[in-house]
């Protein structure tokens, strides 16, 4: 079983419309928890943490079940800026990546 | 420059040479990670420094693959007798501390080996 896993999708949405993605990882003695942003051809970029209590940067908000291993991330109102590759990360005494999930949100 | 740079940016080499993969972090970052991506995976794990030493080296797949940080702060990843199965992108990133999961990437070395 992969340490990391996600489902690579490629999820098709519409411009304005909720997506939900997730993430499962078999570590349970993870500590913290992360989502990069990948665009095609490019590095990965830090999204945002996620944190127990859950948390919310503007459109995206990030949750981490521990009892469940997993971490969810939720975008609202899709732009067509947020195309790209998601990657789920899970610091347990290294940053393993997941294989990334495609959104591409389409006018 | 003020991010992480890598060099080369692409590299075309046969079967059964040796390669070497530079990078050179953001100025005051201690942690070192190398991963390597293939098309349509994630970025897999190699090694992590902290500072002078290798912390983590339990990603790399085989001896043919070895890295150095000398002075803490430039890397180079090597690779004897290279693979077809090698080729991929090779991604440097560094943080300022090893415990924090915010990882500033290279933007890679493209390997192929023909």
């Amino acid at each position: 079983r992969k340490e990391v896993e996600q489902d690579p999708g490629p999820f098709n949405v519409p411009e304005g419309a909720t997506v939900a993605f997730n993430c499962t990882y078999s570590n349970s003695a993870s500590q913290s928890f992360f989502w990069y942003r990948q665009d095609c051809r490019k590095e990965p970029k830090l999204l945002m943490s996620v944190y127990s209590s859950g948390n919310e940067d503007g459109r995206f908000t990030a949750q981490l079940n521990r009892a469940s291993q997993y971490i969810s991330l939720l975008i609202r109102d899709s732009k067509l800026s947020d195309s790209a590759t998601y990657l789920c990360v899970v610091n347990g005494n290294k940053l393993v990546f997941g294989a990334g999930t495609i959104l591409r949100v389409k006018s | 420059g003020a991010g992480v740079s890598q060099t080369p940016s692409n590299k075309v080499t046969e079967k059964g040479k040796y390669v070497e993969l530079r990078c050179d972090p953001i100025s005051g970052h201690t942690a070192l990670y190398w991963y390597r991506q293939s098309l349509g995976q994630g970025p897999e794990f190699l090694i992590y420094f902290q500072g002078t030493g290798a912390a983590d080296d339990s990603g790399l797949p085989n001896d043919r693959f070895f890295a150095v940080r000398p002075e803490g702060s430039v890397s180079t990843l090597k690779i004897q007798r290279t693979e077809r199965g090698d080729s991929a992108v090779y991604l440097c990133a560094s943080s300022f501390r090893g415990d924090t999961g915010e990882l500033f990437f290279g933007e890679g070395s493209r390997l192929t080996v023909l």
